[in-house]
């Protein structure tokens, strides 16, 4: 079985300042991990994802997520908050060697991150 | 390229009443999912597809069905609306043969209310 974590509900920071949004998973495997982005009353947007290679990713909008196997962690970055970054982020994952082909995604319970004027 | 399309985009119902949500993607993809998302909770997967004329349950099934008649089209339906099935309704598809591209992409969405 796969799971995700998103343990903060809510991220507070001021713009200008870094921003980390938190995410732990569960995979029997090697994972394929993901995150998105839904503003308010829209569908979710992709941002970025990690394959395989490069422990670090970067995404659309200057965002970055860093896989950390050993802690089974993929945390979402971005070195300087825009208000406009205020929206609700969900990270999820597929265990690589999945049986079946539906390529199903779990997802996270979602942080929204209010940058702060 | 609309990508993902869904109809309507509101819709209150009352309890018994059905209705099919439709969804549409001209991404030539194969895989199609249908998700319910309430707060708290995240995305929570009712159906998918993997090809034309296939379906499958996810992880909360119950008191709906799906038909994938058309390759580009996906139907959620519900045949006896109950207030349990008040969310947002979200379509999401992917493909490709290659390693990395499992991306899905998603609709804007139905807001459902069921009285």
């Amino acid at each position: 079985a796969q799971s995700v974590a998103q343990p903060e509900d809510q991220v507070n920071v001021a713009e200008g300042n870094p921003l980390t949004v938190k995410c732990t998973y569960s995979v029997s495997g090697n994972p394929y991990l993901f995150w998105y982005v839904q503003y308010p009353n829209r569908g979710l947007q992709f941002l970025l994802k990690y394959i395989t290679g490069d422990n670090l990713v970067k995404g659309s909008y200057g965002f970055e997520a860093e896989f950390n196997k050993s802690q089974t962690s993929f945390h979402l970055k971005k070195p300087s908050a825009l208000v406009s970054d205020s929206a609700l982020y969900f990270c999820a994952v597929r265990d690589r060697g999945s049986s079946g082909s539906a390529r199903q995604l779990t997802f996270g319970s979602g942080t929204q991150l209010t940058v702060l004027p | 390229n609309a990508g993902v399309t869904q109809t309507p985009k509101f819709r209150v119902l009352k309890t018994g009443q059905s209705m099919t949500l439709l969804c549409a993607q001209d991404m030539n993809h194969e895989y199609m999912y249908w998700y319910r998302q309430d707060p708290g909770m995240g995305l929570r997967l009712i159906h998918y597809s993997v090809g034309e004329g296939t379906t499958a349950k996810g992880e909360v099934p119950d008191g709906y069905n799906v038909s994938r008649l058309k390759k580009q089209n996906f139907l959620l339906g519900l045949e006896s609306a109950a207030p349990s099935q008040t969310s947002v309704y979200f379509c999401a598809s992917t493909g490709g043969q290659g390693i990395g591209t499992d991306t899905q992409y998603f609709g804007p969405g139905t807001r459902l209310t069921v009285l």
